[in-house]
């Protein structure tokens, strides 16, 4: 069965230093989101992407974040300066895109990212 | 916009029943999600309402129901196993709204 990968499975990064985060989506699938859950708390929405462009976004995705589909697998979450409260599971999620139909999302495993 | 789950923490017997309840609030067209979490694992669908029946069958057992005068999701499955031992999250996604809503979940422990 197809599945989200994602890249690395943990990154430890310092505050202020930028971090790229990677996904490769199920193949055939034209929606990607990002979401993240941060330790005791629920998972939250942060973007999602559409024909090359963001669909759209939570007030957490500011302008320290920013989404890319760099060629034709990858999808990657870039945080610029990075803060301590970044410090997250970020996952990655791809759906198909269904016209006026309703679809589900198949999650990634995760990257745990720590912000030190 | 906000989804809750009941319980935080969930200690069960094996073949205990289980329920695990959800609310939701959003007057409008709703699909509705439960997502499981094993140890160690990333989130799995184990299932969805989009329309129709508004009791849904999913995997390994699990069954929840839809009602609408009530906004609420509830999971179900009539005999636990260890091995469902996890965490439950409830979601909700409105209309053709791209984000998924998730509740803080529960985490559900069955004893052998």
């Amino acid at each position: 069965e197809p599945e989200v990968t994602q890249t690395p499975s943990h990154q430890v990064t310092q505050m202020g230093q930028e971090v790229i985060l990677r996904c490769v989506p199920i193949s055939n699938h034209l929606y990607f989101y990002w979401y993240r859950q941060i330790l005791g708390q629920k998972v939250e929405f942060l973007v999602s992407f559409y024909n090359n462009e963001i669909s759209e976004k939570s007030e957490i995705f500011d302008d320290q974040f920013s989404v890319e589909r760099p060629d034709g697998s990858n999808f990657t979450l870039k945080i610029r300066s990075t803060k301590l409260e970044d410090s997250a599971m970020y996952f990655c999620a791809s759906s198909e895109a269904l016209p006026g139909q309703a679809y589900e999302q198949y999650f990634g495993p995760g990257t745990r990212l720590t912000v030190t | 916009q906000s989804v809750s789950q009941h319980n935080h923490h969930v200690i069960l017997s094996e073949a205990a029943s289980l329920e695990l309840g959800c609310n939701y609030s959003y007057g409008g067209t709703v699909n509705l999600f439960w997502y499981v979490q094993y140890p160690g694992q990333h989130l799995q669908l184990l299932l969805k309402y989009f329309s129709g029946d508004p009791l849904v069958k999913g995997i390994k057992g699990f069954e929840a129901e839809f009602i609408k005068s009530k906004f609420s999701f509830n999971l179900r499955k009539p005999s636990v196993q260890w091995s469902d031992t996890a965490e439950y999250f409830c979601a909700v996604n409105e209309g053709r709204d791209d984000k998924i809503i998730f509740g803080k979940g529960t985490r559900l422990h069955i004893l052998p």
